[in-house]
């Protein structure tokens, strides 16, 4: 079965940053699109931003980009996301989400989620 | 890119049905299939309820339909059970620089 599995809490100061993992099993890469979703305390979804199937090319939201990145280790199936010059306003949790087949544009299995926060 | 907009909540006694409406914009809801509804229980992850507007994933009961008219989709709950009680968030893919967006969220409430 599809699984997704996040690593665990992180705390970090403002400034620093911040790396997340997502490891998968149970489905072929190259067939799906991986997005992040960001949640802060008590609010709605955020989109982050893509990595496609085949693990070099992503694409984030303006206010992410410069800030972010994502990449793909195939060897471990495990993706990541790396954040920088962290604020506290990037306290949230992270979820990496993955697209439907085919570039369905909805996400069908997310992660558990990564509570990172950001404080001094 | 502005979230859709969705009502704060939505309340419903056991077995009623209830509605939760998605508004976007011309260049997104109106303009694509691929809207989706995500349900969220406290403390857990978004699950996929709805996808491309009203077509439900394997295992989603047949109680959860949607619908979109013009710039609104919506969700409905049929038949509603206290294990509904949750959150709902809509999604539209968009096309343009951030190309999903989703909803401002709904508290389902099974009174």
């Amino acid at each position: 079965q599809v699984q997704l599995v996040q690593s665990g809490a992180e705390v970090k100061n403002p400034g620093a940053s911040v790396k997340v993992s997502c490891k998968t099993s149970g489905y072929t890469l190259n067939r799906h699109y991986m997005h992040w979703v960001r949640q802060a305390p008590g609010q709605g979804l955020e989109w982050m931003g893509q990595i496609n199937p085949y693990g070099d090319i992503t694409y984030f939201a303006q206010k992410f980009q410069g800030r972010v990145a994502v990449t793909r280790d195939t060897s471990t199936r495990t993706f990541y996301m790396e954040m920088s010059s962290l604020r506290s306003e990037d306290t949230a949790v992270y979820y990496c989400a993955r697209e439907v087949e085919a570039a369905g544009k909805s996400f069908d299995y997310w992660g558990q989620g990564t509570l990172v926060t950001v404080s001094s | 890119q502005s979230a859709l907009t969705q009502p704060a909540s939505v309340s419903g006694s056991p077995g009623q049905s209830i509605t939760v409406s998605c508004t976007g914009a011309s260049s997104d809801v109106g303009a694509y299939i691929h809207v989706s509804w995500y349900q969220q229980h406290p403390g857990k992850a978004p699950t996929l309820m709805i996808y491309d507007v009203s077509n439900r994933p394997s295992g989603v009961s047949n109680r959860f339909s949607g619908s979109k008219s013009g710039n609104t989709a919506s969700l409905t709950i049929s038949g509603l059970r206290a294990e509904d009680e949750a959150d709902y968030y809509c999604s539209s893919y968009t096309g343009n620089s951030t190309p999903y967006v989703f909803g401002t969220g709904t508290k389902v409430t099974v009174l």
